[in-house]
């Protein structure tokens, strides 16, 4: 069965510290992966998303994320956190069979970044 | 929120009645979904639909229902049959008439929050 988990419920960093947001995953055939965020009270942001090519992916505000295929990771980060990105951050995938568009999504990882 | 529109933003229904959510977009996208988010619990599919005309039972359907007569509306019901509605409705659509389905981004509207009085 496809899955995916975010094992971090709360992630806190200080400001213009790094930032990782952990995220793996279970499905068989190559996955696609995506990140998204979602501010309060509002509908979420496509951020990045991992299909085929370089393992390392640059996205939207800075982030940027690695896939590690030996590891069934795709981990979030960006090199100096923002207090503007204290956000909820959600993980999904999708396996390649067939034509379902379904997508498995985390619970999502709560960024709290300090000044 | 790109191109997805849903309304009403804020919605109050009383026990027993139905209400529909709006959900329309301007993306051409061939594909549209409802999630359901509640604190703690991710979200979770109600329905999807992938052309005009069919649509197809996401993980927690009962107690709701949609129709998709157009492709730029997706219209989302709640029926008094669903025993706990009060929840943050999120719509999306993916998939361009050159896209690849199972590459899709998804793109999300504002959402629409459903309390119970």
């Amino acid at each position: 069965a496809q899955s995916v988990a975010q094992p971090e419920d709360q992630v806190n960093v200080a400001e213009g510290n790094p930032l990782t947001v952990k995220c793996t995953y279970s499905v068989s055939g190559n996955p696609y992966l995506f990140w998204y965020v979602q501010y309060p009270n509002r509908g979420l942001q496509f951020l990045l998303k991992y299909i085929t090519g370089d393992n390392l992916v640059k996205g939207s505000y800075g982030f940027e994320a690695e896939f590690n295929k030996s590891q069934t990771s795709f981990h979030l980060k960006k090199p100096s956190a923002l207090v503007s990105d204290s956000a909820l951050y959600f993980c999904a995938v999708r396996g390649n069979a067939g034509n379902n568009r379904k997508l498995i999504w985390g619970l999502g990882t709560s960024l709290a970044v300090n000044p | 929120d790109g191109g997805i529109t849903q309304s009403p933003k804020y919605l109050f229904r009383k026990e027993g009645q139905n209400v529909t959510l709006s959900c329309e977009q301007n993306l051409n996208h061939d594909a549209m979904y409802w999630y359901r988010q509640d604190p703690g619990q991710g979200l979770r599919l109600i329905y999807y639909s992938q052309i005009v005309n069919d649509f197809q039972k996401g993980d927690i359907a009962e107690g709701y229902s949609v129709s998709r007569e157009k492709k730029e509306s997706f219209p989302l019901t709640v029926t008094s049959a669903q025993k706990n509605p009060t929840a943050f409705y999120l719509c999306a659509s993916s998939g361009g008439t050159s896209g690849t389905p199972s590459t899709d981004t998804q793109y999300f509207g504002p959402g629409t929050r459903l309390t119970v009085l």
